[in-house]
């Protein structure tokens, strides 16, 4: 079954609103990966969170891992046009997992409208 | 500009061609991934080879074969392939490790069998 969910599916914004993924894992996870796939693009990496209740900042993105390290969030402040894409999390389970294979969400396809 | 090279970018094949992808990374990561990827769906892991040794399949059919020649390179074998094959196929890199480690992804390759 799948390992880490992500919502939503789908968000359409205005340019200037705000945006916020969430993901959930059903164990524990040792840490978690985001990346932003462009329409047409492979996945880019964005950023790692490992330490319970982390918060990362990148510009208008900012990062959570949750303190059960079990769940975390992105969010985009005042959202542009450059910022359309698909956003994955990825997270490494914290036992048994080997040689660096992530789980992914199923993403969030984000649209901005000018 | 990826680091990550993938060729071709395109391939149509019919369903009793034998096609190779080849995938090319010179960052020295010893860990490499091909997953499958279709349209609005998170990458779907496929193998992983870490230090040119195969370390996951994930049962995977017998008509995809990987090959990992050198640290640098990965290919994976096309034959007899299925219409619901078509997919971007997309190789990633890595350093091996529990540790938090980024994978790096190609362009991938746009396969459609006819």
């Amino acid at each position: 079954g799948q390992q880490v969910m992500q919502i939503p599916q789908y968000q359409h914004v205005q340019e200037g609103e705000d945006f916020t993924t969430y993901c959930n894992s059903s164990t524990t996870l040792s840490n978690i990966q985001w990346y932003k796939q462009r329409p047409g693009g492979h996945p880019v990496f964005l950023i790692q969170l490992v330490k319970s209740g982390e918060v990362k900042k990148q510009k208008r993105l900012t990062f959570q891992f949750g303190e059960a390290k079990k769940n975390s969030s992105l969010h985009i402040t005042a959202t542009q046009t450059t910022d359309v894409g698909t956003y994955f999390c990825a997270g490494r389970r914290r036992r048994g997992s080997t040689l660096g294979r992530l789980y992914f969400g199923r993403g969030t396809q984000l649209t901005v409208w000018p | 500009d990826t680091e990550v090279t993938q060729t071709p970018k395109h391939l149509v094949m019919g369903m009793t061609n034998k096609k190779s992808l080849k995938c090319e990374q010179h960052m020295g990561h010893r860990a490499m991934y091909w997953y499958k990827q279709k349209a609005k769906k998170p990458p779907e892991l496929m193998f992983v080879y870490s230090y040119e040794k195969l370390s996951i399949n994930e049962s995977v059919p017998s008509r995809f074969s990987p090959e990992c020649p050198n640290s640098s390179l990965l290919n994976l074998h096309l034959h007899a392939l299925q219409p619901e094959d078509s997919a971007l196929y997309l190789c990633a890199s890595s350093q091996p490790g529990q540790g938090v480690q980024p994978q790096h992804f190609g362009d991938g390759t746009r396969l459609s069998i006819l």
